[in-house]
């Protein structure tokens, strides 16, 4: 069945340092893809999305790109801030409706000053 | 300011019992879901409705129920038959055929 992969945890980063989280798809169709982001004690919110292949999300200096030939939509930052710190969470969609999420086990990200 | 809000944000239960959590949406979203979130394990879907009256189990339905008697509303009922239900339950909603889900802030349940 279809499934996300990411990287575990946790990421410990230095402020203004660059971020890289992966993450790995298998579907057997063509799912739309996401980057969710969780605040402790809070639900989530849409980071970046993208629809198709080669389209890249981008959004509050996140960015990550459909990549179809490698299954994957790594999230990327080029300079993180301590108020990036939370855990976040890549999601492929199923089913024909964006909301029958498949997530994947997220990664928490620590940035220190 | 539209939105989704769940009740409680916390809430404990004692084995047993069976305990409703409130979710309601004044997105004018079609769609509904609720996830089960538990540490290291990522979101596990448990029903989701697409329309008022009907409603389909996700992938670890054993031991929840729900209703969707109106379109902003989709509470959750954990029953006593859910063996291992201390988690934290989010709820999302969709419009039809767009690409975002929106979440609540989310309850976190404790059977004590």
């Amino acid at each position: 069945g279809d499934s996300v992969t990411q990287m575990e945890g946790p990421v410990t980063l230095s402020e203004e340092a660059f971020l890289t989280i992966n993450c790995t798809y298998t579907a057997t169709g063509y799912p739309s893809l996401f980057w969710y982001v969780q605040y402790p004690g809070e639900g989530l919110q849409l980071l970046l999305k993208a629809t198709k292949a080669d389209d890249k999300g981008s959004n509050k200096g996140f960015e990550a790109t459909y990549r179809k030939e490698t299954t994957s939509f790594h999230l990327e930052k080029g300079s993180v801030q301590v108020s990036d710190s939370a855990v976040y969470f890549c999601a492929s969609s199923y089913g024909g409706s964006q909301g029958n999420l498949i997530f994947g086990k997220g990664t928490k990200l620590s940035v220190k000053p | 300011d539209g939105g989704i809000t769940q009740s409680p944000k916390y809430l404990f239960r004692k084995e047993g019992q069976n305990v409703t959590l409130s979710c309601e949406q004044n997105l004018n979203h079609d769609a509904m879901y609720w996830y089960r979130q538990d540490p290291g394990q990522g979101l596990r879907l448990i029903y989701y409705s697409q329309i008022v009256n009907d409603f389909q189990k996700g992938d670890i339905a054993e031991g929840y129920s729900v209703s969707r008697e109106k379109k902003e509303s989709f509470p959750l009922t954990v029953t006593s038959a859910q063996k291992n239900p201390t988690a934290f339950y989010l709820c999302a909603s969709t419009a039809r055929w767009v690409t975002e889900a929106f979440f609540g802030q989310g309850t976190r349940l404790t059977v004590v």
